[in-house]
């Protein structure tokens, strides 16, 4: 079937400008986690929905941050004015049911940041 | 809450070869222990993952070994390819609890 997607591939924005990434998970999948990664480095843990519950915001750096997610479907992660240390590929993964069950990555987006 | 380290951050070997990786927690309730591979510019993919109750699993050149005491775990590879060259991220997790704990990942070098 098919994996998680995510839109648009690559985003180049100017700074102060806002910025919306979209996720549609693996039909059926209820959990879904968005992460940023920078270039060379490792996976940063941005917010995690699981089903109807609350989500864990924890990660999100600041509150220019913030993502929704409708049920079980597509999720968007927003950032508002935009700064250049935003740059980065923003990933979003989901998985069947809880944190215990294997990430299927979406192939990300490539934001840039001018 | 939960911190995972990642050593070495860099490793080369020469083909054929075998790669060690290891990584530590700190949270004794994390029970499921998943690694990831990321080749350059793609998604992080599941290469294989292992579970509390177990304290090694192994599939083809792959193999992971848990010691739940120490609080480490690790990844091996043995007869090194230069398609395996990517980096590897370890993982922590509490099932059923919140959100993935990445370690910082390994660039792992399989030199021709």
């Amino acid at each position: 079937g098919a994996g998680v997607s995510q839109s648009p591939s690559n985003k180049v924005t100017e700074k102060g400008k806002d910025v919306e990434l979209r996720c549609d998970p693996i039909s059926g999948h209820t959990a879904l986690y968005w992460y940023r990664q920078r270039l060379g480095q490792g996976l940063e843990f941005l917010i995690y929905f699981q089903g109807n519950s609350a989500p864990d915001k924890s990660g999100l750096p600041s509150d220019r941050f913030s993502a929704e997610r409708t049920g079980e479907s597509v999720s968007t992660l927003t950032i508002q004015r935009t700064q250049q240390e935003d740059s980065a590929v923003y990933l979003c993964a989901s998985s069947p049911r809880t944190s215990g069950e294997t990430q299927y990555f979406g192939p990300g987006t490539r934001l840039l940041v001018l | 809450g939960e911190n995972v380290e990642q050593h070495p951050s860099t490793l080369s070997v020469q083909e054929g070869d075998s790669a060690v990786i290891k990584c530590t927690y700190s949270d004794s309730a994390s029970n499921y222990f998943p690694w990831y591979k990321q080749e350059l510019g793609k998604r992080p993919q599941l290469i294989i993952d292992i579970r509390s109750n177990v304290g090694e699993k192994k599939d083809q050149r792959i193999a992971v070994t848990l010691n739940k005491t120490a609080k480490h775990f690790s990844l091996h590879i043995t007869e090194t390819q230069p398609e395996d060259s990517a980096v590897y991220f370890c993982a922590a997790v509490i099932i059923y609890g919140q959100n993935f704990v990445f370690g910082p990942g390994t660039r792992l070098s399989v030199l021709p």
